[in-house]
């Protein structure tokens, strides 16, 4: 069985600041790593992903992640943030096999970008 | 439509009152999940199916639950009897196969059960 956590229910922060959300998870086998995005109102959105090669992952508008095995961990990272960055964010992993394809799902971060 | 959708957005139900929830994947796409999604938590895996068979539904939290995908398209999730513990966001997610293949989510259908 695979769990996720994400410590910080939320993180405020001013934009134009550096932000780093936390993940760490937990699994008995090898896993891909996912963080997804979830706006007001609207469905969860993929942001990036880890499944291998360069454990550093980036995503189109800026964010990054850092896949450490050592430390079990999946932090999602942004040198600067805009206020449309102002969301809920999970980070989820899947098992290379077993488990079928389901998701395991951290309890999400509410990221808050002020003036 | 391009993306994966759900209907009805919203529902209310009363407690003992049946409900189904239906979910469009996106076309051609294999796989579909179910997730539930509680105020305040992540989402949590219910069911899954590859094209019409159900492979996994190790999640759902009852026999009041139950998942078809007849044609291997559109699916149905129904309620029998809703408790006030259903209430929640019910997710559905689509991809084109199995393995790496990203999961593509629906905004969701959000049932109260008062």
């Amino acid at each position: 069985a695979q769990s996720v956590t994400q410590l910080d229910s939320q993180v405020p922060v001013f934009e134009e600041a550096p932000v780093e959300l936390r993940c760490n998870y937990s699994s008995s086998v090898s896993v891909y790593l996912f963080w997804y995005v979830q706006y007001p109102n609207q469905g969860l959105q993929l942001l990036l992903k880890y499944l291998s090669g360069s454990t550093l992952v980036e995503s189109i508008n800026g964010f990054e992640a850092e896949f450490n095995k050592s430390q079990t961990s999946f932090h999602l990272r942004k040198p600067s943030v805009h206020i449309s960055d102002t969301a809920e964010y999970f980070c989820a992993v899947r098992p290379f096999t077993g488990g079928g394809n389901k998701l395991t799902f951290g309890t999400g971060t509410q990221l808050k970008v002020e003036l | 439509g391009a993306g994966v959708s759900q209907s009805p957005r919203y529902k209310v139900a009363k407690r003992g009152q049946d409900v189904a929830l239906r979910c469009d994947p996106i076309s051609g796409h294999v796989s579909l999940f179910w997730y539930q999604q509680a105020l305040g938590q992540g989402p949590e895996f219910l069911t899954y199916f590859q094209n019409e068979a159900q492979l996994d539904k190790s999640g759902l939290p009852s026999d009041r639950f139950f998942a078809e995908r007849p044609e291997g398209s559109v699916s149905t999730l129904k309620i029998q009897r809703t408790q006030q513990e259903d209430s929640a966001v019910y997710l559905c997610a689509s991809s084109f196969r199995e393995g790496q293949e990203t999961q593509y989510f629906g905004p969701g259908t959000r049932l109260l059960v008062l």
